[in-house]
């Protein structure tokens, strides 16, 4: 089915653990974005691209970098995992400005 | 830079009452206008958008949302409201200018929480 991945859905960590969350989409969408969920604070933008080989920070970049050697594909990572970077976090990719598709999201613990 | 201010935290509202949500935004730029809604331990999905024409919007699930310029605001709203509208809802903004990169500035969210 055409959409968004992402992979894994949920994850425990320990504190200075690293770990790569996937995002993979099948639309040919060229736009793609990480966003992170946390409770009264919305959905902040944490890096985005706008096509293969590209990618720019956001709103809340520190701690995560990303890659997007595959135009389907926008990995996220934490080289260093801390208790702050416990959230949800939703990958997103449209095409034109109205065609925003999300995942169902990753639901990460750092212990 | 754009910032978007949902005004209510939560929203309690018994079932079959109309309801109102509440956004406002901040821009120097023309802004296109979503409204999305998030059940529990789910994704996003889009109730409905603003994009050019018609400032009043209707978009899934009988909710509609106006667009006010002046004002800068876009309330969602329901005449009646189910049980089933218990969600988290979230106003977000994207610039309609030429260096568009699609990005969504989110607000804080609004819990309605619809009573029997």
């Amino acid at each position: 089915n055409a959409g968004v991945t992402q992979t894994p859905k949920f994850r425990v960590l320990k504190t200075g653990q690293s770990m790569t969350l996937l995002c993979a989409q099948d639309m040919n969408h060229e736009y793609m974005y990480w966003y992170r969920q946390d409770p009264g604070m919305g959905l902040r933008l944490i890096h985005y691209s706008v096509g293969e080989g590209t990618t720019a920070k956001g709103e809340v970049p520190d701690g995560y970098n990303v890659s997007r050697l595959k135009k389907q594909n926008f990995l996220l990572g934490l080289e260093s995992a801390a208790p702050s970077q416990t959230s949800v976090y939703f990958c997103a990719s449209i095409s034109g400005v109205s065609g925003y598709t999300f995942g169902s999201g990753t639901r990460l613990t750092v212990v | 830079a754009q910032s978007v201010t949902q005004l209510d935290s939560q929203v309690p509202v018994f079932e079959e009452a109309p309801v109102e949500l509440r956004c406002n935004y901040s821009s120097s730029v023309s802004v296109y206008l979503f409204w999305y809604v998030q059940y529990p331990n789910q994704g996003l999905q889009l109730l409905l958008k603003y994009l050019s024409g018609s400032t009043l919007v209707k978009g899934i699930n009988g909710f509609e949302a106006e667009f006010n310029k002046s004002q800068t605001s876009f309330h969602l709203r329901k005449p009646s409201v189910h049980i089933s509208d218990t969600a988290e809802y979230f106003c977000a903004v994207s610039d309609r200018g030429s260096s568009n990169t699609g990005k969504l500035i989110f607000g804080q969210g609004t819990t309605l929480q619809v009573k029997p």
